[in-house]
């Protein structure tokens, strides 16, 4: 079965420095897609970025990156020049394909703390 | 923009009700889903839907059951709240096309059982 980790269940930043969160997935599966999404406190769960299983290349959304290794099955964001509107929950996500059937699976998020 | 909609935010029930969680979307993605979503669990699947009145198990149906007369409209149904089902209750909608890649989530349900 995929599972996907996250163990940081919280994190803090200074406001403009760099922070990483880290994701471990397990999976037998070889297509599949990488999401981390952004819960900002009291509002709707957002998609921050994705990565395509059979890209080498990692995706870059402006001040959002992945270092995607997909042998050591990890997918960590990387959001630079933090800013105050970043703090929120983060959650990785992953959707593979099974018995003819999407399936996606959630890790258990981090809090990102940005400090001004 | 997609729009996903639920019918509300905070939703207050004692033991034993029936309770009727709705969720709304306007941009005709045939899949359909229900989260529940508790500190420190992450995101755990209910149930899904892929068509209009299919539905599939997701991790935790249990003490769930769904609706999906409607395209549009998924509904999730305490058949006997219990207090173990207080929880952040979090709707999601996909579209087949291209593979069901994103998922576009509602504002979540804020469900306490008394």
């Amino acid at each position: 079965a995929q599972t996907v980790t996250q163990s940081q269940p919280e994190m803090s930043v200074q406001e403009a420095e760099t922070v990483t969160l880290s994701c471990t997935y397990d999976t037998s599966e070889s297509d599949y897609y990488l999401f981390w999404y952004k819960q900002p406190p009291s509002r709707q769960m957002i998609l921050v970025i994705r990565q395509e299983a059979y890209k080498q290349q990692n995706a870059t959304e402006n001040r959002f990156s992945v270092n995607f290794q997909k042998a050591a099955k990890s997918f960590s964001l990387k959001i630079s020049d933090s800013q105050l509107g970043d703090a929120a929950m983060y959650f990785c996500a992953y959707r593979g394909y099974t018995s003819g059937t999407y399936k996606y699976i959630f890790g258990t998020g981090t809090r990102l703390k940005v400090l001004a | 923009d997609v729009k996903v909609t639920q019918s509300s935010r905070y939703l207050v029930k004692r033991t034993g009700e029936k309770v009727f969680l709705e969720c709304v979307q306007d941009m005709d993605h045939e899949n359909m889903f229900w989260y529940r979503q508790d500190p420190g669990l992450g995101l755990r699947l209910i149930y899904f839907s892929y068509d209009v009145k299919m539905k599939e198990k997701g991790d935790i149906p249990e003490g769930y059951s769904v609706s999906r007369e409607k395209k549009e409209r998924f509904s999730l149904i305490l058949e006997s709240a219990s207090t173990n089902q207080t929880s952040m209750y979090l709707c999601a909608s996909s579209p087949t096309s291209g593979g069901a890649i994103r998922q576009y989530f509602g504002p979540g349900t804020r469900l306490t059982v008394t």
